[in-house]
């Protein structure tokens, strides 16, 4: 089974709307992190945010939040006013396991998110 | 800049040849990771290390993949006998030991093997 569902392949949103991007997870740990990460054309991976198994409350950074569901395994992404700069892949990423032991990630399969001006 | 980074950036080589690539991390992070990525599909698991020990590899590093951090800073990754299967962007991230564990890559080296 799958680790991580990333069920929309591409998205497009209008500018300065909010979009949601999916992601689904499958873990039997019940320690882990769940990361979203931004991959524009030019290839690089920015970390965006991070929610732990733990945290009772929703992450932020800025535009971003996590829509943390953790009885459905659901950690949605959520841009508020997009940007033309938000065009980009999305990649949404789990790290099972305390993070005081190292672990490695296990990435979905990414959206392909289109802003339109 | 202090964020990781990669070297070379892109790298063209013939099949059969041997291929080298390093990459610095943010330096007061212990953890040193390897990741492959072909188009169209996430990041896959190589290698990690913490200090300069190498604590685990995935079953995709065949033996023709060697990874080493000799003295816990920079790692290299070295590709034997080139195939065009190890086509791919590698990257590399590195981390923090704390409450998240983050994990920050670097541009990436893309290879292609012709």
């Amino acid at each position: 089974a799958q680790k991580i569902t990333q069920t929309q392949p591409g998205m497009f949103v209008q500018e300065k709307e909010a979009v949601t991007l999916d992601c689904t997870y499958d873990t039997s740990d019940q320690s882990y992190g769940l990361f979203w990460y931004k991959q524009p054309s030019s290839g690089e991976m920015i970390f965006l945010i991070y929610q732990g198994s733990y945290d009772e409350q929703n992450a932020t950074e800025g535009r971003y939040s996590l829509n943390f569901q953790k009885a459905r395994k659901s950690a949605n992404l959520v841009i508020s006013a997009s940007q033309l700069g938000d065009s980009a892949m999305y990649f949404c990423a789990m790290r099972e396991g305390l993070s005081g032991s190292a672990r490695q990630l296990t990435f979905g399969s990414g959206t392909q998110l289109t802003v339109l001006p | 800049d202090t964020g990781v980074s990669q070297d070379p950036r892109h790298k063209i080589t013939k099949r059969g040849q041997n291929v080298t690539f390093r990459c610095d991390p943010i330096s007061e992070h212990n953890r040193l990771y390897w990741y492959r990525q072909t188009l169209g599909q996430g990041p896959e698991f190589l290698t990690y290390f913490q200090n300069e020990a190498q604590l685990e590899k995935s079953r995709l590093l065949s033996d023709r993949f060697s990874a080493e951090r000799p003295k816990g800073s920079f790692s290299t990754l070295e590709i034997q006998r080139t195939e065009q299967g190890d086509s791919a962007m590698y990257l590399c991230a590195s981390s923090l030991r704390d409450f998240s564990d983050t994990q920050y890559f670097g541009p990436g080296t893309r290879l292609t093997v012709l």
